[in-house]
């Protein structure tokens, strides 16, 4: 099946710093959405965007449907111990009623 | 509260035992699907199930078997795991197909199974 191409795969940062990672694909997605994954928990949806384009927030991130439908990107504000996770990307390929997962992003932030 | 619960959260088993792990969900959602999760590779579907006795394979799902009996439960069965089935086990549920697409799926704390 297809795969979304996230990047980086890890980011080690230090608290307070501004975070940002990415998501392609080859083909167009009608929906772009943002998980967040804690350690031993299932994912959780932090943001979905519907429309090329669209920049959407929610508290300190932010997050954007590339213009193309090929792309996304996430950034994270200031930083903070609780941020520790993996996030996911994962889209709506516009041919298929079904989402594609990134391979994940996994935030490690020393206090 | 409205949740997901897979059970069991851990398990180690060896080649060739069958196993079965539940998924239930309190929401009366139509809509029930199950993941693997590998490091490097992300999410990737196994099965989901649009309604109750509706059920389809999604990207990987060879070696694993579904049943969709009832509205709340969506049992993964494994008949004979092997060790590349080691992985950690996501059981998701929405309100529909297509609002689980839309991003209104919710996730199970996932199950973690090791084969020998």
């Amino acid at each position: 099946g297809q795969q979304l191409n996230q990047s980086p795969q890890s980011m080690f940062i230090q608290e307070g710093e501004d975070v940002s990672m990415n998501c392609t694909s080859s083909s167009i997605f009608n929906t772009w959405l943002w998980y967040k994954q804690d350690p031993g928990e299932g994912p959780v949806l932090l943001i979905a965007l519907y429309k090329a384009g669209e920049l959407t927030s929610n508290g300190r991130l932010t997050a954007q449907f590339g213009i193309t439908r090929k792309d996304s990107f996430l950034n994270i504000s200031a930083s903070i111990p609780s941020d520790v996770g993996i996030y996911f990307c994962a889209g709506q390929d516009q041919g298929a009623q079904k989402l594609v997962f990134g391979q994940g992003t996994r935030l490690t932030i020393n206090p | 509260e409205a949740q997901v619960t897979q059970n069991p959260r851990y398990l180690i088993t060896v080649t060739g035992k069958k196993l079965t792990v539940t998924c239930s969900q309190n929401m009366n959602h139509e809509y029930m699907s199950w993941y693997r999760q590998d490091p490097g590779l992300g999410l990737r579907q196994i099965y989901y199930s649009m309604n109750v006795e509706v059920t389809d394979k999604g990207d990987v799902p060879e070696g694993y078997k579904v049943s969709r009996k009832e509205k709340r439960n969506f049992p993964l069965i494994l008949e004979s795991p092997s060790p590349n089935q080691t992985s950690l086990y996501f059981c998701a549920s929405s309100l529909s197909s297509s609002l689980a697409v839309a991003g209104e799926q919710y996730f199970g704390p996932g199950t973690r199974l090791t084969v020998t």
